[in-house]
């Protein structure tokens, strides 16, 4: 079983469009987090949560929004989704102070 | 700013060869982390350094956390075929409670 879980796991969709995408974690961690990844380059942090009522941005937070709805879950939605924002899209939990972190299995999304 | 450099930027090297790759950064941290990315999918944590000066060794795998606390290495001996993918350092300090991604090292193996 997964234990960090993204969905959907593909998705394309139009400029514009308002997208969600979901992650779901059973490894009881704390510590929650969204990156993009673009091809051939690392990962760059979006947004992090480090429990159910702190949000925070990250290093490229514009034209992103995150909901931690509960613990093991944590939603990144585009309002208006734009072609540059076409990415390989990553979930991510950690459980401690040395940020060893377990990564979903990833998002690719495409706008056209 | 902080900068941290990852290198090299890619590897092509045949089966059964050492490769060592290594990040510098401008500022101390307290903890090295290693990743490596298979293609497709997500990145999984093969080291993690939490002293200057210590060295940890996973199978095949060695990494050292630099004595000046702004470096580290990973080495991989006897390279096989499923190690390749991208390799990333994510060094963490702890009282900034900052973490950064290196730029990634993408190693290719050829048989």
């Amino acid at each position: 079983d997964a234990d960090v879980t993204q969905t959907p796991r593909n998705r394309i969709t139009k400029t514009g469009k308002r997208i969600m995408l979901e992650c779901s974690q059973t490894k009881g961690h704390d510590r929650m987090y969204w990156y993009r990844q673009d091809p051939g380059l690392g990962l760059r942090l979006i947004y992090y949560s480090f429990d159910v009522k702190d949000i925070n941005k990250g290093e490229i937070s514009d034209g992103y929004s995150v909901s931690r709805q509960a613990q093991a879950k944590f939603s990144l939605s585009l309002e208006s989704a734009i072609p540059n924002q076409t990415a390989l899209y990553f979930c991510a939990t950690s459980r401690g102070r040395y940020n060893e972190q377990f990564f979903g299995p990833g998002t690719r999304l495409t706008v056209l | 700013g902080q900068q941290l450099n990852q290198s090299p930027q890619s590897m092509f090297i045949q089966e059964g060869e050492d490769v060592s790759m290594n990040c510098t950064s401008s500022s101390i941290f307290n903890t090295w982390l290693w990743y490596k990315q298979d293609p497709g999918e997500g990145p999984v944590l093969l080291i993690a350094l939490y002293k200057a000066g210590e060295l940890t060794s996973n199978g095949r795998l060695t990494a050292q956390f630099g004595i000046t606390r702004k470096d580290s290495f990973l080495n991989i001996s006897a390279s096989i075929p499923s190690d390749v993918g991208i390799y990333f350092c994510v060094p963490v300090s702890l009282h900034r409670n900052q973490f950064y991604f290196g730029t990634g090292t993408s190693l290719t193996v050829i048989p």
